[in-house]
């Protein structure tokens, strides 16, 4: 079993739509929960951080965190074509160390 | 403010050969992470550098090194280089254990 895993899609989603994003993890003690996002060729730019139980909300973007199922989302509303890219999960598993997954990719279609 | 700036962006270096990679840290940040991310792949933690010290390391061989230096600045040092070391390799500044921001990376090609 991998220790945070996603599906890798591709996700399609039409412009204007909420897209959903998810991600399980193994190490029921970890205790931050990070999603990248990842243009083609470019760096993960850090866009949403949660560290508690429920919602965390920042403009278009709404992470959820569920300790007890060991499950973590994120939610893209109103997507827009600029939103494509792939979205890393990442999991602080202690000693500063972040564990990936190998991200989902997103496609928003006009 | 500054962001988190790497060098070289790309290299090309054949099979045997050594490499040094190079981080400067955003402005404020006292730690430095590197991450290997092969292609298609979510990034690998390699190691952590705080207060100049080695914090922590992931499933790499020794041959994999690094340095932080006391203006927080990094280098990533791989010896023996071998064909699967081709990849982006990232590395990520932060204060202590608080959110970590990616440079742009160097891309490496071992031939």
């Amino acid at each position: 079993q991998k220790e945070v895993e996603q599906n890798s899609g591709p996700l399609s989603v039409p412009e204007g739509a909420i897209a959903s994003l998810n991600c399980t993890y193994s190490d029921r003690v970890s205790q931050s929960f990070f999603w990248y996002r990842q243009y083609s060729g470019k760096s993960p730019e850090l866009i949403m951080s949660i560290y508690s139980n429920g919602d965390k909300e920042d403009g278009r973007f709404t992470a959820q965190l569920n300790k007890a199922s060991q499950y973590v989302s994120l939610l893209i509303r109103d997507s827009q074509p600029s939103d494509s890219a792939t979205y890393l999960c990442a999991v602080n598993q202690g000693a500063q160390k972040l564990v990936f997954g190998q991200g989902t990719r997103l496609t928003i279609n006009p | 403010e500054t962001g988190v700036t790497q060098s070289p962006t790309h290299l090309i270096k054949t099979r045997g050969q050594q490499v040094t990679l190079r981080c400067s840290s955003q402005s404020g940040h006292n730690t430095v992470s590197w991450y290997q991310q092969a292609l298609g792949q979510g990034p690998q933690f390699i190691f952590q550098y705080y207060r100049e010290e080695e914090n922590g390391r992931g499933n790499f061989p020794p041959r994999f090194s690094g340095l932080q230096f006391p203006n927080y600045s990094s280098e990533l040092n791989v010896n023996a280089l071998e064909l699967d070391d081709s990849a982006l390799y990232l590395c990520a500044s932060s204060f202590g254990d608080n959110e970590q921001f990616f440079g742009p990376g160097t891309r490496l090609t071992v031939l």
